[in-house]
């Protein structure tokens, strides 16, 4: 039984450009969720999608977008990067609502911005 | 703003001894989990413990949970060097964002 994975592992862009980010979920969850975490901190929530569609969503710019797809693999977008998106990007995914409590994580992609 | 707090935020301790670690949340919770990160990696969930319920155990592992003071404490007994890691508890209700403290970075000296 795969967890959750997430590609690429490591990806460098320069300031400006645009960045897709990849995650499949534990088999028999169907609920995405990103976070950002910055070096030295815990994870930021960024949104959060559920039957294709962003239920939730923190406090992030729209240049912080994503998509769910029918098989509920996620991507993650960010347009106009700038320095301080520079973190490691963290998927997870869980089970339906009313079902088990627990978020796993996949093992992140790790974003240099220069 | 990051809701929960670690405290102490680095912790060094001897092989063999045990380690404890605090976490305190400001809002209503219907669980409380503790993760453990190494060396910047991904998440490995530890344990989960319910708002109705005091203590739990898992292995070497042992957590509280006061709601009347909100805060939860992890201990992990006779430590080993594989256990050096940065420990986060994030407070959840359902299927909601989990909120994050800023983490305790634990070392574990051989």
């Amino acid at each position: 039984d795969a967890g959750v994975t997430q590609s690429p592992t490591h990806l460098i862009k320069t300031r400006g450009q645009q960045v897709t980010l990849r995650c499949s979920p534990k088999s028999g969850h169907d609920t995405v969720s990103w976070y950002q975490q910055a070096l030295g901190q815990g994870p930021q929530f960024i949104f959060q999608y559920y039957e294709e569609e962003e239920r939730q969503r923190g406090n992030f710019p729209d240049r912080f977008s994503g998509h769910q797809f029918p098989n509920y693999s996620s991507e993650l977008n960010v347009n106009a990067l700038l320095l301080g998106d520079s973190a490691l990007y963290l998927c997870a995914s869980s089970s339906p609502p009313g079902l088990e409590e627990t978020q796993y994580f996949g093992p992140g992609t790790r974003l240099l911005v220069l | 703003s990051q809701q929960g707090e670690e405290d102490p935020q680095a912790l060094s301790i001897q092989e063999g001894e045990n380690a404890t670690m605090n976490c305190s949340y400001k809002t209503s919770i219907n669980n409380l989990q503790w993760y453990r990160q190494n060396s910047g990696r991904g998440l490995v969930h530890l344990i989960l413990i319910r708002s109705n319920e005091r203590e739990k155990h898992s292995g070497r592992l042992r957590v509280t949970l006061d709601t009347s003071k909100k805060s939860s404490s992890l201990l992990i007994t006779a430590s080993r060097a594989a256990d050096t890691a940065s420990y986060f508890c994030a407070s959840g209700r359902g299927n909601t964002p989990l909120v994050f403290g800023k983490g305790t970075r634990l070392s574990v000296i051989a």
